[in-house]
């Protein structure tokens, strides 16, 4: 299996800052690489895919970038929705894998 | 496009396990239909996959206990988890797959989840 490393496991921040999450790969998966939001109590929300594509909606305060091995998902001035727990996920390889995620705290 | 899961929220341990998840809008026909699930506190874990014609994709971890199916005419699909243990405890979403190909594992749209306390 392809494991996901995320860091850091938790951040954090406050209103306004520029917040920038690492995802690790065990092997190459080119581009193939989503990364998802969470909040308490709700399902994972597609934020980016293909590593630097924006999902439909998403703001464009989130960004990603990276292939290879070496991923990066930036919000570039968080806002107080933004406070939740992000995940990556792979797809080049069954079995799809996920990160083990970054929770974005409140200063 | 909504996805609405439903099933029993409590399983006695070495039972088996059903969700079915049901799917309102959009194409069914065009995509790839997943199950994944949450332990308490933990991440994500991918179980396995579907299309509308059955092929299937599991993850080889839970292999032997899983089977996915899925009815076209309802638009619905389901996940059996045989020999459960209080390990599969944890929240169980179904999620649409984005597209075809590497795409189909990009998960666009989910369901509302279900906790399954596994418990005697």
């Amino acid at each position: 299996d392809i494991q996901m490393t995320q860091s850091p496991s938790s951040v954090s921040a406050s209103v306004g800052d520029r917040v920038t999450i690492t995802c690790r790969a065990s092997q190459g998966i080119s581009t193939w690489l989503a990364w998802y939001q969470q909040t308490p109590g709700k399902a994972p929300k597609l934020l980016i895919y293909s590593a630097s594509t924006l999902q439909g909606g998403v703001p464009s305060r989130f960004s990603g970038s990276g292939s290879g091995t070496d991923f990066t998902l930036t919000i570039s001035s968080l806002q107080p929705e933004d406070f939740a727990t992000y995940f990556c996920q792979q797809v080049k390889t069954f079995p799809l894998t996920f990160g083990g995620g970054t929770k974005v705290e409140m200063k | 496009v909504q996805l609405q899961q439903w099933g029993p929220g409590l399983v006695k341990p070495s039972e088996t396990l059903s969700l079915t998840c049901g799917v309102f809008g959009g194409s069914f026909n065009d995509y790839y239909w997943n199950w994944i699930r949450q332990s308490p506190g933990k991440g994500l874990d991918w179980i396995g996959d579907i299309n509308h014609s059955g092929s299937t994709n599991y993850n080889p971890s839970l292999m032997s206990r899983v089977t996915i199916s899925v009815d076209t005419s309802k638009s619905q699909f389901s996940l059996s988890l045989s020999s459960v243990t209080a390990a599969d405890t944890g929240v169980y979403y179904c999620a649409r797959g984005k597209g075809s190909g590497y795409e189909g594992g990009f998960f666009d749209f989910w369901g509302q989840g279900i906790l399954v306390t596994v418990s005697s």
